[in-house]
């Protein structure tokens, strides 16, 4: 398997841009993750998916960001509009179904907003 | 709540001495606990977990790590380090109670740097 895929690896915006991250997680895991790290915060956990359907977003910062997954095979974290704040490294992950299942993580997603 | 904490943020170790990444666990169930590991511009790579069983779980790349329920920690060991072994190490933690779900709870990370 080719693993998680997240495209694309970097972006660079202005601020108040719309931005688009994706993943592709790996098939037939049913748990996708948005992560976020950076130097001041770490990595932070800001939503999660079981079977497409979001099960805590929690750690979502504001109505700024926004996720979906419309099917098994594709999400989307999206920014608008972007600021500067919300330059980070962005995370996808996915799981098999169990508590105990290991989490396997993307090559991630460098944002940077001018 | 479950929380996970990395009392170290770097650990300096000559190549060929042994390698220890401290990391302490809380929680209120029994505990899922994880180590990854991040190279620089990579993303995060799973070493080992401890779910139950034996305290002493091996892992990938030489790399080993004791779970102590009494002291609640999972420090992260290898016998000889390698200068390839210089990259940033992140432990997780899980309960295993419901009200969790399925969220990993990341300590800070221990950057570890071994020296020639």
């Amino acid at each position: 398997d080719a693993g998680v895929i997240q495209s694309p690896r970097h972006e660079v915006t202005e601020m108040g841009q719309e931005v688009t991250l994706r993943c592709k997680p790996i098939s037939g895991h049913d748990y996708l993750f948005w992560y976020r790290q950076t130097m001041m915060r770490g990595l932070e956990l800001l939503i999660y998916f079981n079977n497409n359907v979001p099960i805590d977003d929690s750690g979502m910062p504001e109505d700024r960001f926004s996720a979906k997954m419309p099917n098994a095979s594709f999400s989307t974290l999206k920014i608008q509009p972007s600021e500067p704040r919300d330059s980070a490294v962005y995370f996808c992950a996915s799981s098999l179904g169990g508590p105990t299942d290991t989490q396997y993580f993307g090559p991630g997603t460098r944002l940077t907003v001018l | 709540a479950q929380s996970v904490a990395q009392p170290e943020d770097q650990v300096n170790v000559a190549e060929g001495n042994p390698l220890t990444v401290k990391c302490t666990y809380s929680v209120s169930g029994n505990p899922y606990l994880f180590w990854y590991v991040q190279y620089p511009n990579r993303g995060l790579q799973f070493l080992l977990k401890y779910i139950t069983g034996d305290n002493l779980v091996k892992g990938s790349y030489g790399f080993e790590a004791e779970f102590n329920k009494s002291q609640t920690s999972f420090h992260l060991k290898k016998p000889s380090a390698l200068v390839s072994d210089s990259a940033l190490y992140f432990c997780a933690v899980r309960d295993s109670g419901k009200a969790a779900g399925n969220k990993l709870t990341f300590g800070g990370g221990t950057r570890v740097l071994v020296k020639p």
